[in-house]
């Protein structure tokens, strides 16, 4: 079948440690996109990539970064410099230019301890 | 900034009623506006879109009224079913300089709990 798979689930940190979150996708999208999830809060976007090799930053980028190698991954990185990472973490892909038809995974919960 | 929010942060309503949930947005240069369901820690669904260009659109048991005069945007679930209970989002389109680019600016949420 085909979909949008995040991993871990759930996932723990220690403060000052950096943590990748994964995001798989055999959809054959190009376009991908990864959002931030506060309780209460709507989606606020850290970093979205048109196109293998490139990546823009979203609206909250400060702390995290990307790589865009393989079109079918999207991995995300939370540095140490995020200075309050606990969130809800969702990647998102889509056809270019066609955000509005974005398929989302389900989801990685960070959690620092 | 530019921004999209929603009127009411719950909705209870009995099985079989309709439900109406409501979102203001402020952005008029949006091109699209899209409504999604998210299930407690499941990702955001796709529910129904419009361009900004209509006024209604109709999907199956939901449609999605826009009043561009005061920047309104509702969703209607007609018959609502205890598996309608979710967090309903509004978002807009970023549709700056005539792309598209994936850059869904959210509302809030509202909780929309049906009671059996």
């Amino acid at each position: 079948d085909g979909g949008i798979t995040q991993s871990p689930k759930y996932l723990f940190r220690k403060e000052g440690q950096n943590v990748t979150l994964s995001c798989e996708q055999n959809l054959n999208h190009d376009a991908m996109y990864w959002y931030r999830q506060d309780p209460g809060q709507g989606l606020r976007l850290i970093y979205y990539s048109q196109i293998v090799n490139d990546f823009q930053k979203g609206d909250i980028a400060e702390g995290y970064s990307v790589s865009r190698e393989k079109k079918e991954s999207f991995p995300l990185t939370v540095t140490s410099a995020q200075k309050n990472p606990t969130a809800f973490y969702l990647c998102a892909s889509s056809i270019p230019y066609r955000g509005r038809e974005a398929f989302f995974g389900q989801g990685t919960r960070l959690t620092v301890v | 900034g530019e921004s999209v929010g929603l009127h009411l942060p719950t909705l209870s309503v009995q099985e079989g009623d309709n439900s109406i949930i409501n979102c203001a947005y402020s952005n008029s240069a949006s091109d699209y506006f899209i409504w999604y369901k998210q299930e407690s820690g499941k990702g955001p669904q796709f529910i129904i879109d419009i361009r900004s260009n209509m006024d209604k659109r109709q999907g199956q048991r939901v449609t999605v009224l826009l009043n561009k005069t005061v920047k309104h945007l509702s969703l209607q679930i007609a018959a609502t079913q205890p598996g309608d209970s979710a967090v309903y989002f509004c978002a807009e389109v970023d549709n700056a300089g005539g792309t598209s680019y994936g850059k869904l600016t959210f509302g809030q949420g509202t909780i929309l709990t049906v009671h059996p």
